[in-house]
């Protein structure tokens, strides 16, 4: 069965510092990976995602997330931050095959941004 | 751009009483989706539908039941509300086939007292 790991659940940055959020996943072959933002009290936005080619994923908001298959990561990455970044982070992977199959999310890395 | 609605943002019900959330997507999506968010939790789906009238279980459909009669219509129900139901509830629409992204709601915070 799929499952994500956000090994981070709450993580503390200094606006204009550089995030990375990270994201570890479990499935047999190469899957479908989603990054999703979640402002307070708003429901989840898609920041990027990957389903096959260039490993570098460039998405809105000035992220970029990277695939690698070796470590079965999808590390999330800004190179610097706004303090409107302030949100929680949720990953999510599903499986890469015809059909609905169900897509499984992490429980979230909650960003706090300081001045 | 794609809209989904959700007809409350905060619910108090009773312990017993039947809930329903009503949840609208504009953008003629195959799929749509009921989850509940819970802190340490993440997202976890109740239920899903594929198509008007078909319905999935996802992994905590107990407590729950969903109806589905348009397109563009999907109500969670809780036949007899517990407090544990309390919790965000967040609607998402797809379209059919592969796996596609999804697009949320912005949630019902539901208190069940």
């Amino acid at each position: 069965a799929q499952s994500v790991t956000q090994p981070d659940i709450h993580i503390t940055v200094s606006e204009g510092a550089s995030l990375e959020l990270r994201c570890n996943y479990s499935y047999g072959a190469t899957p479908y990976l989603f990054w999703y933002v979640q402002s307070p009290g708003q429901g989840l936005q898609l920041l990027l995602k990957y389903f096959s080619g260039d490993t570098l994923v460039q998405g809105i908001k000035g992220f970029e997330a990277e695939f690698k298959r070796s470590q079965s990561s999808f590390n999330l990455r800004k190179p610097s931050v706004h303090w409107s970044d302030a949100a929680e982070y949720f990953c999510a992977v599903g499986p890469n095959s015809g059909g609905y199959q169900k897509v499984t999310f992490g429980t979230g890395t909650k960003l706090q941004v300081i001045p | 751009d794609v809209k989904v609605t959700q007809s409350s943002r905060y619910l108090v019900k009773r312990t017993g009483e039947k809930v329903f959330l009503e949840c609208v997507q504009d953008m003629d999506h195959e799929n749509m989706f009921w989850y509940r968010q819970d802190p340490g939790l993440g997202l976890r789906l109740i239920y899903f539908s594929y198509d008007v009238k078909m319905k999935e279980k996802g992994d905590i459909p107990e407590g729950y039941s969903v109806s589905r009669e348009k397109k563009e219509r999907f109500s969670l129900i809780l036949e007899s509300a517990s407090t544990n139901q309390t919790s965000m509830y967040l609607c998402a629409s797809s379209v059919s086939g592969s796996i596609r992204e999804q697009y949320f709601g912005p949630g019902t915070r539901l208190t069940v007292t």
